[in-house]
């Protein structure tokens, strides 16, 4: 039982290229979500999905695509890197049957640098 | 817009106690949450209180909530070196309709504990 995996765990980028994040969870979660953590700025959540097939924006989803086409998979998405984007990103999945007091699962983050 | 305040940064020595405190805004979050993030890995869930209780103790951690002053705070007593990490408030808001599970972080508190 891996709990949320996340890949790659590093990356560089140059302005203007693409890349996907993979998240993966093994605990049939319903939800799951992408944040970015930047310092001084907490966690901000860029989309959700509460279900294969479905998405939705969070506060900050400027730049980001998702899709979820598996109910264990949620991949985050990078049309044209900026530096703006430059950040550690931290996927989590919590369970429908744990909604009400809402325990997030995270995973290890992804660090990512634009230049 | 909804916020989660915290401080920033707390320093105690090896023994002593350390409370950390957060303030929130949307009155009706049903669970509060502290999350702890150490060095390099994902937020874990530390601990939660249900709305309707004023206090939760679970071994070394005591949970305060004032709901008239939506103030929160965390107790850890004799706090240990294993205990620095960054630790996160969160609220679950209701203008997610309770059904998505989001939740709002703050900044996080950054714990030194000096030997």
């Amino acid at each position: 039982n891996a709990g949320v995996t996340q890949t790659p765990k590093f990356r560089v980028l140059k302005t203007g290229q693409s890349m996907t994040l993979l998240c993966a969870q093994d605990m049939n979660h319903e939800y799951m979500y992408w944040y970015r953590q930047d310092p001084g700025m907490g966690l901000r959540l860029i989309h959700y999905s509460v279900g294969e097939g479905t998405t939705a924006k969070g506060e900050v989803p400027d730049g980001y695509n998702v899709s979820r086409l598996k109910k264990q998979n949620f991949l985050l998405g990078l049309e044209s890197a900026a530096p703006s984007q430059t950040s550690v990103y931290f996927c989590a999945s919590s369970s429908l049957r744990a909604v009400a007091y809402n325990e997030q699962f995270f995973g290890p983050g992804t660090r990512l640098t634009v230049l | 817009g909804e916020d989660v305040e915290q401080s920033l940064f707390l320093s105690v020595r090896e023994g002593d106690s350390s409370v950390i405190n957060c303030t929130y805004t949307d009155s009706s979050s049903t669970y509060l949450y502290w999350y702890k993030q150490e060095p390099g890995a994902g937020l874990q869930l530390l601990t939660y209180i249900f709305s309707n209780m004023d206090m939760k103790q679970d071994q070394r951690l005591t949970v305060l909530l004032n709901k008239k002053d939506k103030h929160l705070s965390l107790r850890i007593a004799d706090t240990q070196t294993g205990d620095s990490a960054i630790y996160f408030c969160a609220e679950s808001p209701s203008y997610y309709g309770g059904s998505q599970g989001n939740l709002i972080f703050g900044k996080g508190t950054k714990l030194s504990v000096k030997p």
